[in-house]
């Protein structure tokens, strides 16, 4: 069993559609981290949660420690945000990575 | 400001041979770490380093070396390539551990014969 688990591995959606992605793990982690992979291979931090939510734009990240789960929400989703959204909890000297929800929004 | 620069950008290896990844960043980033990512898992931490002088082993170590000589620069040497080394390979740095957002190279895509 994987430590970092997301749920789904694959989505499509309509552009305009509110998107969710989960994310659960099991090991006691100090920070949790959403990261977003280019179709080119590129990959950027989206955000960084130790509790609560954070907005930036469409985006909104939430954690909840003491279910140990966390979700990233896309509103009013637009084809430039087809990717891979993969969270990575922090344990305090290492990262563990969940393997991404490729997301493909269509037109 | 370049970022995290990683080279090459692609390469391909013969069995045994060794090759090292350069990988160097410009913000004066204590934190830097090697990634593997491989089709159907996420990515896996090879090794990493908290500041010049110091590393320390990851998930998937073996078949790998590092050194932290200058806070810029963590190479990656493959000591004797194998098949199973076959991936892509992310570099990245952040100023402080897992509390802070990491900056990611652009990848290195690696294949053994």
């Amino acid at each position: 069993k994987n430590e970092v688990e997301q749920s789904p591995q694959n989505l499509t959606a309509q552009e305009g559609e509110f998107i969710t992605i989960n994310c659960s793990y099991s090991v006691g982690i100090s920070a949790l981290h959403w990261l977003q992979q280019h179709p080119g291979g590129g990959i950027v931090s989206l955000f960084m949660l130790s509790s609560g939510k954070k907005k930036h734009g469409r985006l909104i990240a939430t954690i909840n420690i003491q279910e140990k789960h966390s979700s990233l929400h896309i509103t009013a989703s637009h084809p430039r945000d087809s990717a891979v959204y993969i969270c990575a909890g922090y344990t305090g000297n290492q990262f563990y990575f969940g393997t991404g929800t490729s997301l493909t929004v269509i037109p | 400001n370049a970022g995290v620069t990683q080279t090459p950008k692609f390469q391909v290896l013969k069995t045994g041979q060794s090759m090292t990844l350069q990988c160097a960043q410009d913000m004066n980033h204590e934190y830097m770490s090697w990634y593997r990512q491989d089709p159907g898992m996420g990515l896996r931490l090879i090794h990493y380093s908290v500041g010049a002088g110091i590393t320390d082993q990851g998930e998937v170590p073996n078949g790998y070396n590092v050194s932290r000589s200058t806070t810029e620069d963590f190479p990656l040497r493959l000591l004797s390539a194998a098949p199973s080394q076959t991936s892509v390979y992310f570099c990245a740095s952040s100023y402080g551990g897992g509390g802070q957002p990491q900056h990611f190279g652009d990848g290195t895509r690696l294949s053994i014969l």
